[in-house]
């Protein structure tokens, strides 16, 4: 199974502010994705992250807001840009699973904006 | 992505078994059943992913019906550290590995 780590694991910031996220995976992949999990809510898939191609963004997610760089095959980095309250959240990356067409997920960046 | 729904929580004691139902209505026929294990402040952990019949592992067993409307997943003998929030997904696996979380079952384990 794929080992993942994510950087920083917690942060407060201020609204209007930037936070870029990183994310490693210890083998190669083709497929990185990037989650949201707001408090007590369940997870919602923000972007799809190819190596060598923009990001697919999902419904309500846009570039500017949360730009994504897949600069090689296990590494990944999700900015928040301009941050409001609204974006306290926690952001796990996650990995395909080839064999079984499911993800190995990060342990999450927990964010707070103020 | 067909829909699911689970039971919001679920409540057990120390040694029970416990058995979270998930309903899919709308199941596709390449459709696969994945369940997830969610730990506080941790990502999701897959547990088990089945396509009919009787599914087990070392961790649990998932028991879907012949017209795979919905699906069982079971716990035996949980423990404290079993609390947790468990989601069903439905979908094909490889298929962009998309995964579409619902709410979510809280399993909360009492001694």
């Amino acid at each position: 199974s794929a080992v993942i780590s994510q950087k920083p694991s917690r942060d407060i910031c201020q609204r209007g502010t930037s936070l870029t996220i990183q994310c490693q995976v210890d083998s190669q992949v083709t497929m990185m994705f990037w989650y949201r999990q707001q408090p007590g809510q369940s997870l919602t898939l923000i972007a799809t992250a190819n190596q060598g191609s923009e990001a697919t963004y999902e419904s309500g997610f846009v570039i500017d807001k949360f730009p994504i760089s897949r600069p090689n095959l296990t590494f990944s980095t999700l900015t928040v840009s301009n941050m409001s309250p609204e974006d306290s959240s926690i952001y796990l990356c996650s990995v395909e699973d080839g064999a079984r067409g499911t993800q190995y997920f990060g342990p999450g960046t927990r964010l707070l904006v103020l | 992505l067909a829909k699911t729904t689970q039971p919001i929580s679920m409540d057990s004691y120390e040694g029970q078994e416990v058995n979270i139902t998930c309903s899919h209505n709308n199941i596709a026929t390449n459709d696969y059943i994945t369940w997830y294990q969610q730990f506080p402040s941790q990502g999701p952990r897959f547990i088990i992913q089945g396509y009919k019949t009787k599914v087990t592992n070392e961790v649990a067993s998932l028991f879907i019906p012949a017209d795979r409307k919905s699906s069982t997943l079971s716990l035996p003998r949980v423990s404290l550290s079993d609390t947790a929030v468990y989601y069903c997904l439905v979908g094909v696996p490889s298929n962009d590995y998309k995964l579409s979380f619902g709410a979510g079952t809280t399993v909360t384990v009492r001694a």
